[in-house]
């Protein structure tokens, strides 16, 4: 069974600074999609990046990276020049190949950014 | 970017009465949608995956009597929470795919519903 996992619930990080959100799963298959999610206390989850497990090269999206390691089965995410915005909950999401449906999500990190 | 609309945002109702909840794609044809429950500081729980035209599949454990879910059109999705109790009180949220295959979900603002 495919499992998502967020071993840390909160983090903090200060204005301008940078962190990195930490996601592990499990699978079995090989090529699947992987996504951070962000949920801001509005509510509405949006995408913040995605990635394709073919794809070697890590996804980027202005401050926000990722760290795929395949093998490890491990896919951080580093928010750099973290602003007061970026404050949510994370939630890392796993995505089987060829189902369409299932998503998979991981328990979420609270981030906390210090002005 | 696709937009999927929920409403209400919030709702509060009496125990035993029957509350209903409207996902939208605003700007694109979603086939497949799915609702979510959420409970506070926790994850998303899939309930169901909604199909237009034909019966939603639920989740296991999730009452289909209890939450009934319609997809009725390819924009429209409504979750209707039946004979509501307290312990139906949640966030819930609904999300679409979109036809073009991105892979990603585009998700709902939620419905908070609280049942007195």
């Amino acid at each position: 069974a495919q499992t998502v996992t967020q071993s840390q619930p909160e983090m903090s990080v200060q204005e301008a600074e940078t962190v990195t959100l930490s996601c592990t799963y499990d699978t079995s298959e090989s090529d699947y999609y992987l996504f951070w999610y962000k949920q801001p206390p509005s509510r509405q989850m949006i995408l913040v990046i995605r990635q394709e497990a073919y794809k070697q090269q890590n996804a980027t999206e202005n401050r926000f990276s990722v760290n795929f390691q395949k093998a490890a089965k491990s896919f951080s995410l580093k928010i750099s020049d973290s602003q007061l915005g970026d404050a949510a909950m994370y939630f890392c999401a796993y995505r089987p190949p060829n189902t369409g449906n299932q998503f998979y999500f991981g328990t979420g990190t609270s981030l906390t950014v210090i002005p | 970017g696709a937009v999927v609309s929920q409403h209400p945002s919030w709702v509060i109702c009496k125990s035993g009465t029957s509350v209903k909840i409207e996902c939208r794609s605003l700007d694109f044809q979603a086939t497949t949608m799915f609702w979510y429950r959420q409970f506070p500081k926790q994850s998303l729980m899939l309930m169901a995956t909604s199909n237009e035209g034909s019966k939603a599949t639920y989740e296991q454990g999730v009452e289909k009597d209890k939450f009934l879910i319609n997809h009725a059109s390819l924009t429209l999705s409504t979750l209707t929470v039946t004979s509501a109790h307290p312990e139906d009180s949640s966030f819930y949220i609904c999300s679409a795919r979109t036809r073009w295959n991105t892979g990603e979900l585009f998700f709902g603002e939620g419905s908070r519903l609280t049942v007195l």
